[in-house]
This record gives structure tokens, sequence and C-alpha cells, in this order.
């Protein structure tokens, strides 16, 4: 079974620093992974989308990696701002009992950012 | 594109009582997804359809929940004879499934509270 895990649980920064959040899993097979935002008691929202062929993507500030054979990505964030506290989840599409590729999340990374 | 949309955004029922969600995706969306989400924790995967059909269902979609996507559109989730343990977020997400890339986009979610 595929595992996620998310490092570190909780990350606590001041504005302006460049941050790195990562993400690991334990089966190499998969489709492909994605970042996603949360912000408390709401839905997630997309940020990147790598495909298991790609190495990496980026939107703005935002950086995410992929290295299949070691099982891992990172998000990175450039200049890190206020508004860019929330939880950071990673979902990785496994293939899952019926045949389908299923997106598995980590428990997320919980994010403050402080003025 | 009016996103994916979900209703109720709060639910208080007692235990014991049926509850039943509605979600409506993206309007070309093929693909309907139905997490499951506790506090502190990383969205759970239940079911999905592609079109009208379910795939996939995961074990922890005991035979107290039952989804639907008639027509391959909205869909509901319903819990019937509610417990405690039901309380959290009820997330829907959609995509358009080609065989290429899959993006999910998700919802506000449903709160469950079960007393």
């Amino acid at each position: 079974k595929q595992e996620v895990t998310q490092i570190p649980a909780a990350l606590s920064v001041p504005e302006g620093e460049n941050l790195v959040l990562n993400c690991s899993f334990t089966d190499s097979a998969i489709y492909n992974l994605q970042w996603f935002r949360q912000d408390p008691g709401k839905g997630l929202t997309s940020l990147l989308l790598i495909q298991s062929s790609q190495r990496e993507q980026t939107s703005g500030r935002l950086n995410a990696s992929l290295d299949k054979s070691s099982g891992r990505s990172t998000l990175y964030i450039a200049a890190s701002q206020p508004g860019d506290s929330a939880t950071y989840l990673c979902a990785v599409r496994v293939q899952g009992a019926g045949g389908s590729y299923i997106p598995t999340f980590g428990r997320g990374t919980s994010l403050i950012v402080h003025p | 594109d009016t996103g994916v949309s979900q209703n109720p955004r709060h639910k208080i029922t007692k235990r014991g009582q049926n509850v039943t969600f509605r979600c409506d995706p993206i309007s070309e969306h093929n693909r309907l997804y139905w997490y499951r989400q506790t506090l502190g924790q990383g969205p759970e995967f239940l079911t999905y359809f592609q079109n009208e059909a379910q795939l996939e269902k995961s074990r922890l979609l005991s035979d107290r929940f039952s989804a639907e996507r008639p027509k391959g559109s909205f869909s509901t989730l319903e819990i019937q004879r509610t417990e405690q343990g039901d309380s959290a977020m009820y997330l829907c997400a959609s995509s358009l499934f080609t065989g290429d890339v899959e993006k999910l986009f998700f919802g506000s979610g449903t709160q469950l509270s079960v007393l």
C-alpha cells in the first residue's frame, strides 16, 4: 500500500524566507503528483501538477520537483509572505485495489508565515 | 467555469439520522471523487465515478455509506444511521480524464457534525 509522508508537519517562519516542504512516497510507480493548498475549514486549491515523466513544474514563487527513484517531491516557496500561511498537501496518484489510479494524500505541512 | 459546488456547507445531525450531501462538478468533467477529512489529517479516498459508473470504493466506505451519480452529472453521498465517528469534512473533487493529464479540482466541502 502506498504511504505518503510529509515533513515537516508544521513550520513557522518570518516573512521573506525561502521554504522547502517535503513529500515522500513508498511506491515509485506513480501516475502523477499534485500539490494543494488548504486554508482552515476550506476545500483544496491546486497549486502544481507534475506528471510522472516530468522533473519539475513552476508557477510564480512556487517550484515543485519530482524524483521518482528516491520517492520524493519537494515544494519550494520563494520569498514567503503572510498570505502563504495555510496547510500544504501533496497527493500521489497510485494504482488502487480496483486497478484505477487514485490520488492518495499525505497529512500535510501546516505553514505559518509571520509578518 | 463555476467550480465544484458542494451543498450544504455545514450539517449538524443527531446520531442515528440519515444525511445526504450533494456535489455538482465542473460541467465538462467526467470524473468525480469523494474524500473524507478529519482534523489534522489528509483527505482519505472514499469512492469515485467515471461518468455514471462507480469504478472504485474504499474499504472506509461501509455499508452505511452510498454514493450515486445519476446521468453522470451531480453526485450524492448518503450516510445512513450516522455515528459520531462520521463527523468530518466531506470533500468532492472532479476532473477531466482523457487518458493523459488529470488534474483534480475540489469543492469547499461539507462539514458534518454528529451529536
